[in-house]
């Protein structure tokens, strides 16, 4: 199994970018891809896309194209998440997760990303 | 992208009983690869179901889920108290990942 743990919370400015990290631990970092899915205030889970540790390629929901880009650095067995050009709608618990297999779904603890002027 | 549309959005039940969830998806699930989670307040949500119908690692046999092609559900069998939560399908068969808007089962 692997664990996954996550950079912490963050309050940004409209307009700016917000990068958040999601190290894992525990097994092989190239055997999973890793999903970002966000969730904002007494809303439900939102997909945001994943990347490829192994090939080292990412897909993106339409509703983030062009806004987020999300890479793996196989050396450190990290992945991240960046989100430009922020809005206060972009306030939200920022999950990182793997894909369903067997033996689970893991999740990171989850970051808080606040957008505020 | 294909969409996910839970239903019902609320279900409100006692325990002991049932809990039917709908998870319809505007175009058929690629090979099944449709998952059921378990949202708590507070927590990260936690793996059910996989591949439709196959219970993850530790999850108990009250939980089962059902469906091919575009009609998929999730059948939450003598509801005990830690069972009332908010629960989300997931297509994982495309390209694009998307998740159904969840549905909450809360006590009556």
């Amino acid at each position: 199994q692997v664990q996954l743990v996550q950079s912490g919370a963050e309050v940004k400015k409209p307009g700016s970018s917000v990068k958040v990290s999601c190290k894992a631990s525990g097994d092989t970092f190239n055997s999973y891809t890793f999903s970002w899915v966000r969730q904002a205030p007494g809303q439900g889970l939102e997909w945001m896309g994943r990347v490829f540790p192994r090939v080292g390629t990412s897909n993106y929901a339409q509703n983030f194209q062009g806004r987020v880009t999300i890479i793996a650095d196989v050396s450190t067995s990290t992945a991240y998440m960046e989100l430009s050009s922020l809005t206060s709608d972009d306030t939200a618990v920022y999950y990182c997760a793997t894909e369903p297999r067997y033996s689970g779904s893991y999740w990171g603890q989850g970051t808080l990303v606040t957008v505020s002027s | 992208e294909i969409a996910l549309t839970q239903s019902p959005g609320t279900l409100s039940l006692s325990p002991g009983e049932s809990a039917i969830i709908s998870c319809r998806a505007s175009q058929s699930v690629t090979s099944g690869f449709l998952a059921w989670y378990q949202q708590k307040p507070g927590q990260a949500p936690s793996l059910l179901i996989y591949r439709t119908s196959s219970r993850a690692t530790g999850i108990p046999d009250r939980f089962s889920g059902s469906g091919s092609g575009t009609d998929f559900t999730l059948t939450i069998s003598r509801l005990e108290p830690a069972d009332f939560a908010v629960y989300y399908c997931q297509q994982y068969g495309s390209s694009l990942w998307t998740f159904g808007q969840g549905t909450k089962v809360e006590i009556k």
